[in-house]
């Protein structure tokens, strides 16, 4: 059974610091890794598909990683801002989606 | 940029009673899900389906669940005699290839579940 797990749990900086979100997983069979961003109370926006082949993809200020082997996904925001405040999920894909529990960020003006 | 589309956005039903969660999904899409939340936890499978079946489903997706695709455009989560535990954001997800294999998954905004 798929495990998703992520670190840490909840994030607070300052405007302008750059972000690194942890995602780790158990079953290294996967077809892709997903981020995701959701605002309190709302849907989710994908933000990063990466396949299970690549090792990185990038999105403007985002970049996120991922070593299959190891079972591990970095998720890279530079120069946050305060709309950057949220919760990132990373999802895993295999015959279905298994999800972490997020890590819930706030950014500080 | 396609979206897909849930409808309510919030229901409210006494337990017992039936509900239908409402989605549609991207056009061109071929499978459809759905995912349910509950408060402070995580987002889990329910079921997936494609050519008006059912491909795979969770544990949780029992009997008291069922999905169908009544027209050419809407999909459908049914959730017969509702109890407490069923209140939860239920999000409707579309995918263009199996298992959101190569562009993976489209969420919609989600339809907040309350069983009172």
């Amino acid at each position: 059974k798929q495990e998703v797990t992520q670190i840490p749990a909840a994030l607070s900086v300052p405007e302008g610091e750059n972000l690194v979100l942890n995602c780790s997983f158990t079953d290294s069979a996967i077809y892709n890794l997903q981020w995701f961003r959701q605002d309190p109370g709302k849907g989710l926006t994908s933000l990063l598909l990466i396949q299970s082949s690549q090792r990185e993809q990038t999105s403007g200020r985002l970049n996120a990683s991922l070593d299959k082997s190891s079972g591990r996904s970095t998720l890279y925001i530079a120069a946050s801002q305060p709309g950057d405040s949220a919760t990132y999920l990373c999802a895993v894909a295999d015959y279905k989606l298994s999800f972490g529990a997020g890590t819930t960020v706030t950014v500080r003006a | 940029e396609p979206e897909v589309t849930q409808t309510p956005s919030h229901q409210v039903t006494q337990m017992g009673q039936e509900v239908i969660l409402r989605c549609v999904p991207i056009s061109n899409h071929l499978y459809f899900y759905w995912y349910r939340q509950i408060l402070g936890q995580k987002v889990e499978f329910l079921v997936s389906f494609y050519n008006n079946e059912i491909s795979e489903k969770s544990e949780i997706f029992d009997d008291q669940f069922s999905v169908e695709r009544p027209d050419g455009s809407n999909f459908t989560l049914k959730i017969r005699s509702t109890k407490l535990e069923d209140s939860a954001m239920y999000f409707c997800a579309s995918s263009e290839v199996h298992r959101g294999s190569l562009y993976g998954y489209t969420f919609g905004s989600g339809t907040r579940l309350t069983v009172v």
